[in-house]
């Protein structure tokens, strides 16, 4: 199947400070990638839906100035923790879906964020 | 308001066992219904996906049974193995939504040896 990267997989950064998770997919060119974040023992949360060349469209309760999602080619999504503070401490996911007659999301590795 | 229920939120299975795990929708319009399989600290991986169209799929050791009227779901691991050990979501989407997925609560499974 596709691949999708995301970078990094572990990331501890102090509270007040800003974190950048980048979200790549290798092999295909996504014109669509879905941001989640899992707390422990918890299912996957859709935080953001991110399309290429627009604006992101957020999940209520989802704060946009704070989680900024940019799509700024087919291949490449970050999403960035401004002000980061410990209960934005999470398990951090991405997935892409292949545009065309599959319905498959692929999803990256994770990011580790631990804010302290 | 849970738009998908999965059940059980664990369960322990012995090596050779069947492991089955439900899940429950209530939005009519979904179109698509995959399972993910997670180890800890990584991603979900899809393991198999059905849509509404039709009533089982297996692939492997591993199949879905559908029942639309019922809006119901549920995945079988037949001949389970330490190595399945896992947390497995149901997920559901609609094609309207940009298969937008919508994740049940997750089953912790536990194969022992």
């Amino acid at each position: 199947g596709a691949v999708v990267s995301q970078h990094p997989s572990r990331v501890i950064c102090k509270s007040g400070t800003s974190v950048k998770i980048e979200c790549r997919s290798l092999d295909f060119q996504a014109t669509t990638m879905f941001w989640y974040r899992q707390f422990p023992k918890q299912s996957l949360m859709l935080m953001a839906t991110s399309n290429e060349g627009s604006k992101a469209t957020y999940e209520q309760g989802v704060e946009k100035d704070k989680f900024l999602i940019n799509h700024a080619s087919l291949t490449l999504s970050t999403l960035t923790v401004t002000s980061a503070h410990p209960e934005d401490s999470s398990f951090y996911i991405c997935s892409a879906r292949e545009p065309g007659s599959s319905t498959e999301a692929f999803f990256g590795q994770g990011t580790r964020l631990t804010v302290v | 308001q849970q738009q998908v229920k999965q059940s059980p939120q664990s369960l322990i299975v012995q090596k050779g066992g069947i492991s089955i795990i439900n899940c429950a929708y209530e939005n009519t319009a979904f179109d698509y219904f995959p399972w993910y399989q997670q180890f800890p600290g990584k991603g979900p991986a899809l393991l198999i996906a059905i849509r509404p169209d039709v009533s089982e799929k297996k692939e492997g050791r591993f199949t879905i049974s559908f029942n639309k009227s019922a809006k119901q779901f549920s995945l079988h691991i037949m001949d389970s193995q330490p190595g399945d050990s896992a947390t497995y979501f149901c997920a559901a989407s609609l094609r309207g939504s940009n298969y937008k997925l919508t994740f049940g609560k997750g089953t912790l499974l536990t194969v022992n040896p």
